[in-house]
């Protein structure tokens, strides 16, 4: 069973570029969410998607926007990037929709990027 | 004020020391609980998972829900080595999708 990969690992971009990060969710999840750790902080909730349907947001601005393929893979998109956007982005995957016992999130290994 | 407050440490023990971790929150309407362990340069791995009140054992880790004091506590007994990671706090509300709110995390070292 593989889990949670993402791509690239590590990135370099400039203040208003835009970006994008992928994830390929564990076998069998359908559910994929996405988070951004700043250094020396927890991860924060950018949003979910299951079925390929957005289904929970966080508090981050429009400019960040997702996607969730027929295979469960995913993609965050960041537009107009920040200096403040330099974090760690985490995908993480489960299965089904809302909270359960029995199914937790997995997370992946993360993108590392950075905004100069 | 923060949903979540963690204490950051860092924290350092000798092998073989119990652990304590803490980490107190304020919305009452989180139900589920769990901890995650975070080695440099790699995702959340998830260690503990309860949910509501009370204890969870599995191996050298016990968690423990306080939901009256708001309060939950991870325990790292016969510390290695290996355990030296960053040590999160999770917890999500019923029906809230799967958005987490974490704590900051706590820095631990087990010295040999």
């Amino acid at each position: 069973e593989t889990g949670v990969t993402q791509s690239p690992t590590h990135l370099i971009k400039t203040r208003g570029q835009q970006v994008t990060l992928r994830c390929s969710s564990q076998s069998g999840h359908n559910t994929v969410s996405w988070y951004q750790q700043a250094l020396g902080q927890g991860p924060q909730f950018i949003f979910q998607y299951y079925r390929e349907e957005e289904n929970g947001r966080g508090n981050f601005p429009p400019r960040f926007s997702g996607l969730q393929f027929p295979n469960y893979s995913s993609e965050l998109n960041v537009n107009a990037l920040e200096l403040d956007d330099s974090a760690l982005y985490l995908c993480a995957s489960s299965t089904g929709r809302d909270n359960s016992y029995n199914s937790p999130l997995h997370f992946g290994n993360g993108t590392r990027l950075t905004v100069t | 004020q923060k949903e979540v407050e963690q204490d950051p440490g860092p924290l350092s023990v000798p092998e073989g020391a119990i652990v304590s971790l803490n980490c107190t929150y304020s919305n009452s309407a989180f139900q589920y609980f769990m901890w995650y362990r975070q080695y440099s340069r790699k995702g959340p791995e998830l260690l503990m998972y309860t949910y509501s009140s009370g204890n969870k054992e599995d191996g050298r880790f016990t968690a423990q829900v306080d939901k009256s004091s708001k309060y939950i506590s991870l325990f790292i007994r016969d510390s290695q080595p290996s355990d030296s990671a960053t040590y999160l706090c999770a917890m999500s509300a019923s029906g809230s999708a799967r958005q987490l709110t974490f704590g900051s995390g706590t820095q631990l070292t087990v010295l040999p």
